[in-house]
């Protein structure tokens, strides 16, 4: 079935150093893909998104590109700060007859030290 | 800014027990539901609600599980009869509209830890 598999953490990085979080998906079909991320405390709230091949998502210094080839969607920050840790969810979007479900990784806690 | 709300943060009951899990959804959405994350494990979706009435489940929504918008802000969970696997975070969301549209973004509420002894 569909499903995504993110990079187990969790992550530890100083601050400013750079971030990859890898995700890879299987889907049937051309599924939306996203970053959710959930700030303690909090719910999870939409990173960035991509509909299509070769989109690119961004918000907040976050990227990610939707790759069909490796069928990945990496999310990717050049100087990370103590604001980001969080833990970050790579999902998809399947849509079946109107009604659409999210299809969720296990979530990488980050951690970002002063 | 609008959000989505839930109580309570935390529930604890006995095995065997009723639970209602309540959540106020962003009041113009039409498109409802429900996940929930065990912990270490993957969040997993429940349901889906739209029009009053279920429009797609996961085979976790099984008999015990019902859902239900009793008035024009609320959209609760119902666990009839709880049990030890139940114990989970279960996060409410709502959509303006579903169906691949572009207004198709879920907002999430914090989650209401549910722990069953």
């Amino acid at each position: 079935g569909d499903s995504v598999t993110q990079m187990e953490g969790p992550v530890t990085l100083s601050e400013e150093a750079f971030l990859t979080i890898n995700c890879t998906y299987t889907a049937t079909g051309y599924p939306s893909l996203f970053w959710y991320v959930q700030y303690p405390g909090e719910g999870l709230q939409l990173l960035l998104k991509a509909t299509k091949a070769d989109d690119k998502g961004s918000n907040k210094g976050f990227e990610a590109t939707y790759r069909k080839e490796t069928t990945s969607f990496h999310l990717e920050k050049g100087s990370v700060q103590v604001s980001d840790s969080a833990v970050y969810f790579c999902a998809l979007i399947l849509t079946q007859g109107g009604s659409e479900k999210l299809v969720f990784g296990k979530g990488t806690k980050l951690t970002v030290n002063p | 800014e609008p959000e989505v709300t839930q109580t309570p943060s935390h529930q604890v009951t006995q095995m065997g027990q009723e639970v209602i899990l309540r959540c106020v959804p962003i009041s113009n959405h039409l498109y409802f539901y429900w996940y929930r994350q065990i912990l270490g494990q993957k969040v997993e979706f429940l349901v889906s609600f739209y029009n009053n009435e279920i429009s797609e489940k996961s085979e976790i929504f099984d008999d015990q599980f019902s859902v239900e918008r009793p008035d024009g802000s609320n959209f609760t969970l119902k666990i009839r009869s709880t049990k030890l696997e139940d114990s989970a975070m279960y996060f409410c969301a709502s959509s303006l509209l579903g169906g691949g549209s572009s207004y198709n973004e879920q907002f999430f509420g914090p989650g209401t830890r549910l722990t069953v002894l």
